[in-house]
């Protein structure tokens, strides 16, 4: 079966250090991959894609995608409170319509 | 611009009792439709996603059912709740196999 794997956390982080989320994937062929934010109570909101190997950057946001390694990391520059909440990783795995969701990941900022 | 309606947004119902959840994406045509679950402190559960009209794929077998009557339309229901039928029901859209998933507002579904 084809999973995505997250460690559940919580990871605590300080204001304004960087955090750093691990996923790995099950899958070789797996084609793209998202990082979505969940604050309690609300729905998923997607925050990155990425679909190459390499480094993709969206302002405090870098995703980054390793392949060969089969994982995906998102780091948030300059962690604010308000980065507080459970970061799912997802994977769309070859010849699905469907992603796959990890578990999630609950980031806590400390003020 | 794209946008999903989600309704209602919370909703308590006695065990036995039917159910019928309706979302509705607009600024689209043809869209991927789903349908996930949200247990208390876990993960997303797909229930059911849709590619067309009247094209459901069910993900789990439960006491749940999905029907897309319109090709923006995607409607959850149960003849009869179960306690365990209780959590976040979460609707979702993508125009692509290759894109992602963007997500109603949710349901909060309590079953008592």
């Amino acid at each position: 079966q084809k999973e995505v794997e997250q460690n559940s956390g919580p990871l605590s982080v300080p204001e304004g250090a960087i955090a750093s989320l691990n996923c790995t994937y099950s899958d070789r062929v797996s084609q793209s991959f998202f990082w979505y934010r969940q604050y309690s109570g609300k729905s998923p909101e997607l925050i990155m894609s990425i679909y190459s190997n390499g480094d993709k950057e969206d302002g405090r946001f870098t995703a980054q995608l390793n392949k060969a390694s089969q994982y995906v990391s998102l780091l948030i520059r300059d962690s604010q409170p308000s980065d507080s909440a459970t970061y799912l990783c997802a994977a769309l795995f070859f010849g699905n319509e469907k992603l796959t969701f990890g578990t999630g990941t609950r980031l806590t900022i400390i003020p | 611009s794209q946008t999903i309606h989600q309704w209602p947004a919370t909703l308590v119902q006695p065990v036995g009792s039917p159910l019928s959840l309706e979302c509705t994406v607009e600024g689209t045509s043809n869209p991927n439709l789903y349908w996930y679950r949200q247990a208390a402190g876990r993960g997303l559960q797909l229930l059911f996603y849709s590619v067309g009209i009247g094209q459901i794929s069910s993900e789990v077998p439960q006491n749940l059912s999905a029907s897309r009557p319109q090709d923006r339309q995607f409607i959850l229901s149960s003849k009869k709740l179960l306690l365990s039928d209780s959590g976040f029901y979460l609707c979702a859209w993508s125009q692509q196999i290759n894109s992602p998933l963007h997500f109603g507002n949710g349901t909060r579904l309590t079953v008592t």
